[in-house]
């Protein structure tokens, strides 16, 4: 089993739509959690932190399910610009124990 | 902003070369990492290092090595390039454990 597992899609929804990626991470003592988002040919920029209680920033909401060992990304009333590959990311520990996702792609269609 | 930049944005070099990445970070971060991205298998890591002069492994460093002789510049190294090497290049910077990951825009390195 991948220690970071994603749906890798495409998602293709429209303008306006609701749209949630799942992440699975197989290591139960891992300790931090982000979502990262990388538009084409271009390096990844993180787009939030998952925190115990959830986060909410505008239209995107993460959280994180420790029992069932996934996070989560709720993306609300899609734009065009949200169109991007969003990777998950793990830290089990240490500097060497960032694990990313392969990443899940979104494309927002007019 | 913290603002990590690399020397090439794309790069063609010959089977056998020996090739040099560069990365600088303005932000004087102690920790820095190289990634190698190829489609299908995400960002994995070649190097790391936490502090100057200071080196570690990641999870596929085979084939190559790296310089950290400055808090601010951190070098990923292909003693002798090889076809399997071409892929997408990614400097990080990083304050602190659990904390994020600042990138550079990445060097398309193709060995022909």
């Amino acid at each position: 089993r991948k220690e970071v597992e994603q749906d890798p899609g495409p998602f293709n929804v429209p303008e306006g739509a609701t749209v949630a990626f799942n992440c699975t991470y197989s290591n139960s003592a891992s300790q931090s959690f982000f979502w990262y988002r990388q538009d084409c040919r271009k390096e990844p920029k993180l787009l939030m932190s998952v925190y115990s209680s959830g986060n909410e920033d505008g239209r995107f909401t993460a959280q994180l399910n420790r029992a069932s060992q996934y996070i989560s990304l709720l993306i609300r009333d899609s734009k065009l610009s949200d169109s991007a590959t969003y990777l998950c990311v793990v830290n089990s520990g240490g500097y060497q124990k960032v694990t990313f996702g392969t990443g899940t792609k979104l494309q927002v269609i007019p | 902003d913290v603002k990590v930049t690399q020397s090439s944005r794309y790069l063609v070099k010959r089977t056998g070369e020996k090739v040099f990445l560069e990365c600088v970070q303005d932000m004087d971060h102690e920790n820095m990492f190289w990634y190698r991205q190829d489609p299908g298998l995400g960002l994995r890591l070649i190097y790391f290092s936490y502090d100057v002069k200071m080196k570690e492994k990641g999870d596929i460093p085979e084939g190559y090595s790296v310089s950290r002789e400055k808090k601010e510049r951190f070098s990923l190294i292909l003693e002798s390039a090889s076809t399997n090497q071409t892929s997408m290049y990614l400097c990080a910077s990083l304050l602190a454990v659990g904390g994020e990951q600042y990138f550079g825009p990445g060097t398309r390195l193709t060995v022909t």
